[in-house]
């Protein structure tokens, strides 16, 4: 498996303000990704967070309201930018590992993010 | 494309009775599948998983099977408990190049009941 750490746990921000999410992994990985789980829905898909060069965003994400950094590979980060209330939602680091000749993919505990 | 369609809950049980949340899949080529569970107030943990057609993925009593025929991977469980009160997700991998992603389905939420 793998520890996965997200700083802050939660937070509540006034609209038009940006929030910068970290996640920390305990070892090197290949593939990081960032998702969104809005209240009472399934996950999805932001962007792949790239080692030394820029995200891969899925559609309807653009880079200039999800800024995402990843310096090395145990660490990124997810800006969420000009932020609106539609923006109040659960984001979450996810990892992928090899395991046993498959994949395996691991989440981290979450940025509860509320946008007054 | 690909995609996953759960069966729509909530779903509330007794503890002790058999639980089946049904989960069928669209893909192209034989993509790896998973449960998922989010406990409340947690995030997401990996459940159990099946890579090829046949497998039978199990963990914590819950097992689940890769139905090629009738693409479908439904998680069972023979006697829930009250602690397996959760959402569980039902994903595909889909694998495109380099690109690597899963699709979730809109997830099922259990409740177990004393």
């Amino acid at each position: 498996s793998a520890v996965i750490s997200q700083k802050p746990s939660r937070d509540i921000c006034q609209r038009g303000t940006s929030l910068t999410i970290q996640c920390q992994v305990d070892s090197q990985v290949t593939m990081m990704f960032w998702y969104r789980q809005q209240p009472g829905q399934s996950l999805t898909l932001i962007a792949t967070a790239n080692q030394g060069s820029e995200a891969t965003y899925e559609s309807g994400f653009v880079i200039d309201k999800f800024p995402i950094s990843r310096p090395n590979l145990t660490f990124s980060t997810l800006t969420v930018s000009n932020m609106s209330p539609e923006d109040s939602s659960i984001y979450l680091c996810s990892v992928l590992r090899l395991a046993y000749n498959s994949y395996e993919q691991y989440f981290g505990p979450g940025t509860r993010l509320t946008v007054t | 494309g690909d995609s996953v369609t759960q069966m729509e809950g909530p779903v509330t049980l007794s503890e002790e009775a058999f639980l089946t949340i049904n989960c069928t899949y669209t893909a192209t080529g034989y993509p790896s599948l998973f449960w998922y569970v989010q406990y409340p107030g947690e995030g997401l943990q990996l459940l159990l998983k099946a890579t090829k057609a046949d497998d039978k993925g199990s963990n914590k009593g819950f097992e689940a099977t890769y139905r090629k025929e009738t693409t479908s991977f439904h998680l069972e469980k023979g006697s829930v408990q009250v602690s397996d009160s959760a959402v569980y997700f039902c994903a595909l991998e889909v694998v495109r190049g380099s690109n690597y992603k899963l699709t979730f389905g809109k997830g099922t939420l259990l409740t177990v009941n004393p």
